[in-house]
């Protein structure tokens, strides 16, 4: 699976929009995105995922560039229960059974 | 639909004893995965079942760390003996598994702290 890069830390004040970048500029064509997060004492949990089109569902919105090397997950309107770590992760369909890499990932701080 | 549960959700041993960790995953799921995260370290995979079998045991650290899963429903970690090493938060997350299920997410339970003495 690919490796991916993501910054270490953002905020965003409670309501707006926050912006997550991941890259993975040796993402293969069969590679998907996914993105998780984990909530302080909380375990992991799935948020969306995508292969090249870009992606919603009610927790999030997940963009992914044309020539896929790099996505951004959009949490609309961040609310303080959104303060995480966030988590870009790819991964190939025949993997898709088998284990999560976890990296670093981005820890996002909502401020009131 | 109860989710991925987890048990203890915390223990404290002392070095050298014995501790078993228990999983239960959401009813019907095939697949179990074990990870752990040590202070300041990135969350890593330890083992994934397959029903009752070992399909990837690739990220156990040692000979010390047994998992089971008999009869393909729970599943148990147990470190023996524990050393300060140990120390961490254990996670068990399980998927419904197979191919033509496009996500496959996993669902994660809280986990167990284990603190190592």
């Amino acid at each position: 699976d690919a490796k991916t890069t993501q910054p270490p830390s953002m905020d965003c004040a409670e309501g707006r929009a926050a912006n997550l970048p991941c890259n993975h500029s040796t993402i293969s064509g069969n590679e998907y995105v996914y993105w998780y997060r984990q909530i302080h004492s909380q375990g992991p949990q799935y948020i969306i995922h995508g292969l090249k089109n870009n992606e919603t569902n009610e927790m999030a919105s997940l963009i992914i560039t044309e020539d896929r090397k790099s996505s951004t997950l959009i949490l609309p309107h961040a609310t303080l229960r959104d303060t995480a770590v966030y988590y870009c992760i790819v991964r190939s369909r025949g993997s898709t059974l088998g284990r999560l890499y976890f990296g670093r990932g981005t820890q996002l701080t909502v401020w009131p | 639909e109860a989710g991925v549960t987890q048990f203890p959700s915390h223990s404290v041993i002392e070095k050298g004893q014995t501790v078993t960790l228990r999983c239960d995953p959401i009813s019907g799921h095939d697949n179990l995965y074990w990870y752990r995260r040590v202070m300041g370290k990135e969350i890593k995979f330890l083992l994934h079942f397959v029903k009752e079998s070992k399909q990837d045991e690739s990220g156990m650290p040692n000979n010390r760390f047994l998992a089971e899963r008999t009869g393909g429903t729970y599943s148990t970690l147990k470190v023996q003996p524990a050393e300060l090493e140990d120390s961490g938060v254990y996670f068990c997350a399980s998927s419904q598994g197979t191919l033509n299920i496009r996500i496959n997410e996993q669902f994660f339970g809280p986990g167990t702290r284990l603190t190592v003495l």
